[in-house]
């Protein structure tokens, strides 16, 4: 139990360009998702919460125009990098929280690896 | 503003020892506490969750927490070359968000 899935798993584009990654919650309802971005050999730093039915909450420093956050349904969260540079290339991972016994756990999906030429 | 400490590593152990992994926080109110592995180029994964003060156990797994002295580890026992990876420890508070340590690099070797 408790799998997410992302996707896609790696992704190259182009500067300028938008990229849009999924996460799905497959075996569980997820009220809350979070989406995290790590560089390499540095820890997960959390760029928003995502709450289903209602606007995303940004951490400090993050742009919230840049990386939009839809949580349309209790199973699926999307990210969109708008206007992609070379400098937004990393390790984007997103997580579902479970709700019940061990109501903040946090479950991780795989990650989806972006490279922006 | 909440921190979780965690001594970078690397760790190296023989196969077959005890790991010992260590992770202190700041948050006196911190009420759940985490521990991901987390192997190179993947994401982490979820190994222990606890709670209370005291050891949980959990195959080769034993998580110890100590509220008073605001400092949560890992045991692992009957260490393999396949737990080299690095161990993340993650602290919330009442359900929020999750704050992470910047990570124990584990190797063990045959």
């Amino acid at each position: 139990g408790a799998v997410v899935s992302q996707h896609p798993s790696r992704v190259i584009c182009k500067s300028g360009t938008s990229v849009k990654i999924e996460c799905r919650s497959l075996d569980f309802q997820a009220t809350t998702m979070f989406w995290y971005r790590q560089f390499p050999k540095k820890s997960l730093m959390l760029m928003a919460t995502s709450n289903e039915g209602s606007k995303a909450t940004y951490e400090q420093g993050v742009e919230k125009d840049k990386f939009l956050i839809n949580h349309a349904s209790l199973t699926l969260s999307t990210l969109t990098v708008t206007s992609a540079h070379p400098e937004d290339s990393s390790f984007y991972i997103c997580s579902a929280k479970t709700s019940g016994n061990g109501a903040d756990t946090q479950y991780f999906g795989p990650g989806t690896r972006l490279t922006v030429l | 503003q909440k921190e979780v400490e965690q001594n970078s590593g690397p760790l190296s152990v023989p196969e077959g020892a005890i790991a010992s992994l260590n992770c202190t926080y700041s948050d006196r109110v911190s009420q759940s506490f985490f521990w991901y592995r987390q192997y190179s180029g993947k994401s982490p994964e979820l190994i222990m969750s606890i709670y209370s003060n005291g050891d949980k156990e959990d195959g080769r797994f034993t998580a110890q927490l100590n509220k008073a002295s605001q400092y949560v580890s890992l045991l692992i026992r009957d260490s393999q070359p396949s737990d080299s990876a690095t161990y993340l420890c993650a602290v919330s508070t009442y359900g929020n968000k999750l704050v992470f340590g910047a990570g124990t690099i584990l190797r063990v070797k045959s």
